[in-house]
């Protein structure tokens, strides 16, 4: 399958805390991205991490990516209670279409 | 500038019954998609459309119909609707295909078929 698998499945934090949520993928791509979902929403683009990048930063985000290893990874740094959401990557291999993970539920407690 | 929009929120359908949920985006896109989400499973692509006129399969599209009549308009059909579609419907476009380009996402449709 070519879905992103996520770890962990769920996080729990206190403000102010870093929190690192993995993706790793069976396939070659050419970008993975991340999302972040509100509760009752729909879905909102982060990042892009094209396969010949190995780092980005938005901001208090900072994706890093390792095609050797098939795995991403999102740290939000210093987070905020309004961080609270599930987050999800997303793999876009040589189809063009974006195949989501099954996301990562994290809970910032203020 | 309202992003995607789709109509309805919420709907509930009897077994058998069909609808069409509506999704609308007001970007100019040239591609635009519906998944479902289910508890456990992420996100699914059902069908998806590189432009006017035009749809393709996703991962699960049977008993789902698509059209694309309009660049800016992107209808989803039940025509006999089953317990097993209870979901959540989103609806997302963008202005490239997935290489390059971020999805944009309405809020979704909650459908519950009994």
């Amino acid at each position: 399958s070519q879905q992103g698998e996520e770890d962990p499945q769920a996080l729990s934090i206190q403000e102010g805390e870093n929190a690192t949520m993995n993706c790793s993928y069976k396939t070659s791509i050419n970008n993975l991205q991340w999302y972040r979902q509100n509760s009752g929403r729909g879905l909102v683009h982060l990042i892009l991490i094209r396969s010949n990048e190995r780092e980005k930063h938005s901001g208090r985000l900072r994706v890093t990516l390792d095609t050797s290893k098939k795995s991403s990874s999102l740290l939000i740094t210093a987070s905020r209670a309004a961080d609270t959401a599930s987050y999800f990557c997303a793999i876009s291999s040589n189809t063009g279409k974006l195949i989501f993970g099954q996301g990562t539920t994290l809970q910032v407690k203020p | 500038n309202a992003g995607v929009t789709q109509t309805p929120k919420f709907r509930v359908l009897k077994t058998g019954q069909s609808m069409t949920l509506l999704c609308a985006q007001d970007m100019n896109h040239e591609y635009m998609y519906w998944y479902r989400q289910d508890p456990g499973m992420g996100l699914r692509l059902i069908h998806y459309s590189v432009g006017e006129g035009t749809t393709a399969k996703g991962e699960v599209p049977d008993g789902y119909n698509v059209s694309r009549l309009k660049k800016q308009n992107f209808l989803l059909g039940l025509e006999s609707a089953a317990p097993s579609q209870t979901s959540v419907y989103f609806c997302a476009s963008s202005y490239g295909t997935g290489l390059f380009s971020p999805l944009h996402f309405g809020n979704g449709t909650r459908l519950t078929v009994t």
